[in-house]
């Protein structure tokens, strides 16, 4: 059974702190996708790494992809308040199903 | 502007009263998906279509169906609609695969079957 696995669950940080969120899974995939929700929205599309070794950057966000280590990671720099939402990572098979990881709710306080 | 409008966005029902969730898109997305939203559970995809007239099932399809008549739309059809169906749903759409586009998410459907 393929299973996507984020840790934390939860992160409670403080303002310029940095921390990292872990994505694995237990399948091959050569794409996969980290998404932004705010209580209450919708999802929103931070990064696309689409092979091995991809790194994108946005503001204070920086996503890779390890595919041989089955791996993703969402590293925060300098974390500030408009950062607390929940983080999902999302593997795409194959088959064009995508499974998501239950989600790292983060909270940045002060 | 470019968007994925489901409707009805709040739904208050009843058990084995059927009832239709529209979503349209309006990019010319080939691929459009519904998924789930439980907590604890995180999103769990239902259903997934590539393109019109092709769908297929994805991890929680038991009591749902769909249908892919025309590229823009890719309703939701509870036949029977039962307590344990209460739950966030989110239709999404996207380019075909190997564009590398990430999905787009429509604002949510909250459903309560009561």
């Amino acid at each position: 059974e393929l299973k996507v696995e984020q840790n934390p669950l939860f992160l409670s940080m403080q303002e310029g702190k940095n921390y990292t969120i872990y994505c694995n899974y237990s399948t091959t995939s050569d794409r996969l996708y980290w998404y932004r929700q705010d209580p209450g929205k919708s999802l929103e599309s931070l990064f696309v790494l689409l092979s091995n070794g991809a790194v994108k950057q946005e503001g204070r966000l920086m996503a890779s992809l390890d595919t041989k280590a089955r791996l993703s990671t969402l590293h925060i720099t300098a974390a500030v308040h408009d950062l607390s939402a929940t983080y999902f990572c999302a593997v795409v098979l194959n088959t064009d199903k995508l499974i998501f990881g239950t989600g790292t709710r983060l909270q940045v306080f002060p | 502007e470019a968007q994925v409008t489901q409707n009805p966005r709040y739904l208050i029902t009843v058990t084995g009263k059927k009832l239709t969730v529209t979503c349209s898109q309006n990019m010319n997305h080939e691929y459009m998906s519904w998924y789930r939203q439980d907590p604890g559970l995180g999103l769990r995809q239902i259903y997934y279509s590539m393109n019109v007239e092709v769908t297929d099932k994805g991890d929680v399809p038991e009591g749902y169906k769909v249908s892919r008549k025309e590229k823009r739309n890719f309703p939701l059809i509870l036949e029977s609609p039962s307590p344990n169906q209460t739950s966030l749903y989110f239709c999404a759409s996207s380019l075909w695969r190997g564009s590398g586009q990430p999905q787009h998410f429509g604002d949510g459907t909250r459903l309560s079957i009561l």
